[in-house]
């Protein structure tokens, strides 16, 4: 059972290139959800989607673009990266109940813009 | 004022003793609470999930929640050098299955 799975792990770029990172669930969740984690600064949800076919914006949207490709994968895109975007990346799922559940965190990309 | 607030310490705990961390929230519509531990490096996984008020313990974990006071705790019993990581508090705000997360505490825990 993988769970959530992300790839790349590393990940270097220059400013302005673009890239995506990928993000796969095989626990049949609903949600799913793309957050970013800087020293100090928690986790910020970027985007989440809650069902297959929706998306909406999270905390700090800005920079990126998501798509639900299907109900198992959801993709975050760079489409010009640039050196604030320096960061660990993580993707999550959930079942989508009322009152809420945990969420299921991938292992992370950590990206880094020069 | 954050959504969702936690000492970032770090709380250091003598082995063998009990870990208190503590976490405020602002939204008073807020339905559910999670504590999950992170090592460095590595991606948060889930220890605790509690729902309504009271405590709940699992294992050498208790987590309390008081919605009055609108603040959650986790108590580690007998720490462990293992338990050494950052502990992040998390909230379901009222609408939406979107968790928001605290800073964190890192807690080190010496033998």
């Amino acid at each position: 059972n993988a769970g959530v799975t992300q790839t790349p792990k590393f990940q270097v770029l220059k400013t302005g290139q673009s890239m995506t990172l990928q993000c796969a669930q095989d626990m049949n969740h609903n949600s799913m959800y793309w957050y970013r984690q800087d020293p100090g600064m928690g986790l910020r949800l970027i985007y989440y989607s809650a069902s297959e076919g929706t998306t909406d914006k999270g905390e700090v949207p800005n920079g990126y673009n998501v798509s639900r490709l299907n109900k198992r994968e959801f993709s975050l895109r760079l489409e010009s990266a640039a050196p604030s975007q320096t960061s660990v990346y993580f993707c999550a799922s959930s079942e989508n109940v009322p009152g809420g559940r945990p969420l299921h965190f991938g292992n992370g990309t950590r990206l880094t813009v020069t | 004022q954050k959504e969702v607030e936690q000492n970032s310490g770090p709380l250091s705990v003598p082995e063998g003793a009990i870990a208190s961390l503590n976490c405020t929230y602002s939204d008073r519509g807020s339905q559910s609470f999670f504590w999950y531990r992170q090592y460095s490096g590595k991606s948060p996984e889930l220890i605790m999930s509690i729902y309504s008020n009271g405590d709940k313990e699992d294992g050498r974990f208790t987590a309390q929640l008081n919605k009055a006071s609108q603040y959650v705790s986790l108590l580690i019993r007998d720490s462990q050098p293992s338990d050494s990581a950052t502990y992040l508090c998390a909230v379901n705000k009222a609408a939406g299955n979107k968790l928001t997360f605290g800073g964190g505490t890192r807690v080190l825990v010496k033998p």
